[in-house]
């Protein structure tokens, strides 16, 4: 079956550590999305890509970074510059650029100690 | 003002009842709007588009206001199945091959008890 993978669905970090979050779609998406859920707050974007090798910051994007070297892949590094890194990410996909649909993954739930 | 928003909620309904959920948006300009399902501590997933004319899948019902800058959504006959949280999505940007910024709301929680 098509979809997106996140993994891992739970990871723990000590402060200052760097941690990289996996997100992996086999439905041929152009377009995917990082994502940070908080409690009670709506989902904020961190970064976006549209094509493979090009991204985009988001409207949360100080202190993390992503790549897109394959079109299937595109992992979020959250680094030790990120203040509050505890939180849901969510990792999604679009058919292309512009679509209003979004594909979620079921997300990493990461929590610095 | 957040460029939107949602009542939080909760609301807690019996089975059977009928529930609705507004939600506002800031932005004038925006293009489309879209009602997501979040289940506890799950993914959201697109439940339905908002057209213009308004639209009905079922026991749900979406509809547009854009005088007013808000759509709601009606949930008719609740079953314990439709408890999660109900986010609201706005295209805030521009169509066609360009990035359309998508803005959640804050959800508003639902809670269908028998």
């Amino acid at each position: 079956d098509g979809g997106i993978t996140q993994s891992p669905k739970y990871l723990f970090r000590k402060e200052g550590q760097n941690v990289t979050l996996s997100c992996e779609q086999n439905l041929n998406h152009d377009a995917m999305y990082w994502y940070r859920q908080d409690p009670g707050q709506g989902l904020r974007l961190i970064y976006y890509s549209q094509i493979v090798n090009d991204f985009q910051k988001g409207d949360i994007a100080e202190g993390y970074s992503v790549s897109r070297e394959k079109k299937e892949s595109f992992p979020l590094t959250v680094t030790s510059a990120q203040k509050n890194p505890t939180a849901f990410y969510l990792c999604a996909s679009a058919a292309y650029s512009g679509s209003n649909v979004l594909t979620f993954g079921a997300g990493s739930r990461l929590t610095v100690l | 003002r957040k460029e939107v928003e949602q009542d939080p909620g909760p609301f807690n309904v019996p089975e059977g009842a009928t529930v609705a959920f507004n939600c506002t948006y800031s932005n004038s300009a925006s293009q489309s709007f879209f009602w997501y399902r979040q289940d506890c501590r799950k993914e959201p997933k697109l439940l339905m588009s908002v057209y213009s004319s308004g639209n009905e899948d079922g026991r749900f019902t979406a509809q547009l206001n854009r005088a007013s800058q808000y759509i709601s959504l009606l949930i008719r006959d609740s079953k314990l199945s439709d408890s999660a949280t109900y986010l609201c999505v706005v295209n805030m940007g521009a169509g066609g091959t360009s990035y359309g910024k998508l803005t959640f709301g804050q959800g508003t929680i639902l809670t269908v008890h028998p």
